[in-house]
């Protein structure tokens, strides 16, 4: 198993850009979710899927778009990135309710 | 809503010394425990869970959190840290309810620096 792997592993954009950062796991988990870190704010969820063609929004979703098409991947879309997007991302996975959250390396954006 | 608080932003000790990082939450629903730790540039490892059952967890590198439902506390301990202990650490949360244990909510995380 590769677990939860993201691409890119990092990427400057300039502002109004759009791009895509990848997720995909190889564990056949029903949950898929992201989350963005900053310094001094822990990490906060920016969307969540409960199964393939079902996503919902998490605390801070604004500027960004998922889509669950396949169990083993969830993609986070920047549609006109900011220089506010600045951040590590991280894409995570669980099996069920109450099992281990898996989460991935890590994608180091930087909005220019 | 859940929340998270860790109560300290760094926490710096000697090699061999004990250490523990407060974690208080909040919460109106039933929640599980995580203790999650970030090696620098990296990616987010499971430390420990509480999920039900003895509130006392242990880790397989020697941390170990007890859960206090009336204090609504989490704290992490290990009774003496490595060099290699060096890491930012954080708490989190989840409902236990489906639809929700997969969503954490998390504290703003505690450095821990093992100094020699």
């Amino acid at each position: 198993n590769a677990g939860v792997t993201q691409t890119p592993k990092f990427q400057v954009l300039k502002t109004g850009q759009s791009m895509t950062l990848q997720c995909a796991q190889d564990m056949n988990h029903e949950y898929m979710s992201w989350y963005r870190q900053d310094p001094g704010m822990g990490l906060r969820l920016i969307h969540y899927s409960v199964g393939a063609g079902i996503t919902d929004q998490g605390e801070v979703p604004n500027g960004y778009n998922v889509s669950r098409s396949t169990t083993e991947d969830f993609p986070l879309r920047l549609l006109s990135a900011a220089p506010s997007q600045t951040s590590v991302y991280f894409c995570a996975s669980s099996y069920n309710s109450g099992n281990t959250i898996y989460f991935g390396e890590g994608s180091w954006l930087t909005v220019v | 809503a859940q929340s998270v608080t860790q109560l300290d932003s760094q926490v710096p000790v000697f090699e061999e010394a004990p250490v523990e990082l407060r974690c208080n939450y909040s919460s109106s629903v039933s929640v599980y425990l995580f203790w999650y730790v970030q090696y620098p540039n990296q990616g987010l490892q499971l430390l420990l869970k509480y999920l039900s059952g003895s509130t006392l967890v242990e880790s397989i590198n020697g941390f170990e959190a007890e859960f206090n439902k009336s204090q609504t506390s989490f704290h992490l301990r290990k009774p003496s840290v490595h060099i290699s202990d060096t890491a930012e650490y954080f708490c989190a949360v989840s409902k236990t309810t489906q639809g929700g244990s997969e969503k954490l909510v998390f504290g703003k995380g505690t450095k821990l620096t093992v100094n020699p």
